[in-house]
């Protein structure tokens, strides 16, 4: 299957400082991106659609000028969370299709983010 | 916009037994539903998929059952191993709309 690549991969930071994450896809084009949060033992929660060229959707709730989006390629979407705070501590994950039929979603490796 | 129920949360099951997982969705439209398998730490990994103009879909131990009218989606796993614990979460979407995923159920099965 397609390949989506995250990194880092583990983060620790100090609150009010920012952290970015980088999601790739490695062998196909993604004009659209996904960004999900995942706190322990609970589901994935949508925070925003990342589109190429094009501003992020964002999810009712989830705080544009906290968790800025970016997509400037069709193969690099990043994520940053800015004035990181304990509270934003979480597992994040991207996920891109690969095209063909809709909906096929692949993930990449995850971020876990630490604030202390 | 669209609601996707799972049931149960958490599932034991003996090895050799079967398992079964249980979706529900809200929005008739939707017509693509995938069920990812993830482990402790790593990221989700599509396990099947099926279209809704499909009623069932197999592969080798794994089974996915779609029921249009009643809106509901099943997972099936035979002769369950081991390496078969994992969290398993269904979604449901329509056409290119992102994914809406089930709260998720985690499968342990008992050597």
């Amino acid at each position: 299957g397609a390949v989506v690549s995250q990194h880092p991969s583990r983060v620790i930071c100090k609150s009010g400082t920012s952290v970015k994450i980088e999601c790739r896809s490695l062998d196909f084009q993604a004009t659209t991106m996904f960004w999900y949060r995942q706190f322990p033992k609970q589901s994935l929660m949508l925070m925003a659609t990342s589109n190429e060229g094009s501003k992020a959707t964002y999810e009712q709730g989830v705080e544009k000028d906290k968790f800025l989006i970016n997509h400037a390629s069709l193969t690099l979407s990043t994520l940053t969370v800015t004035s990181a705070h304990p509270e934003d501590s979480s597992f994040y994950i991207c996920s891109a299709s690969a095209g063909g039929p809709a909906g096929e979603l692949f993930f990449g490796e995850g971020s876990r983010l630490t604030v202390l | 916009g669209e609601n996707v129920e799972q049931h149960p949360s958490t599932l034991s099951v003996q090895e050799g037994d079967s398992a079964v997982i249980k979706c529900t969705y809200s929005d008739s439209a939707s017509n693509y539903f995938p069920w990812y398998k993830q482990e402790l730490g790593k990221r989700p990994q599509l396990i099947i998929d099926i279209r809704s103009n499909v009623g069932e879909k197999k592969d080798q131990r794994i089974a996915v059952t779609l029921n249009k009218t009643a809106k509901h989606f099943s997972l099936h796993i035979t002769e369950t191993q081991p390496e078969d614990s994992a969290v398993y979460f269904c979604a449901a979407s329509i056409g290119n709309t992102p994914l809406v995923f089930g709260k998720g159920t985690r499968l342990s099965v008992i050597a």
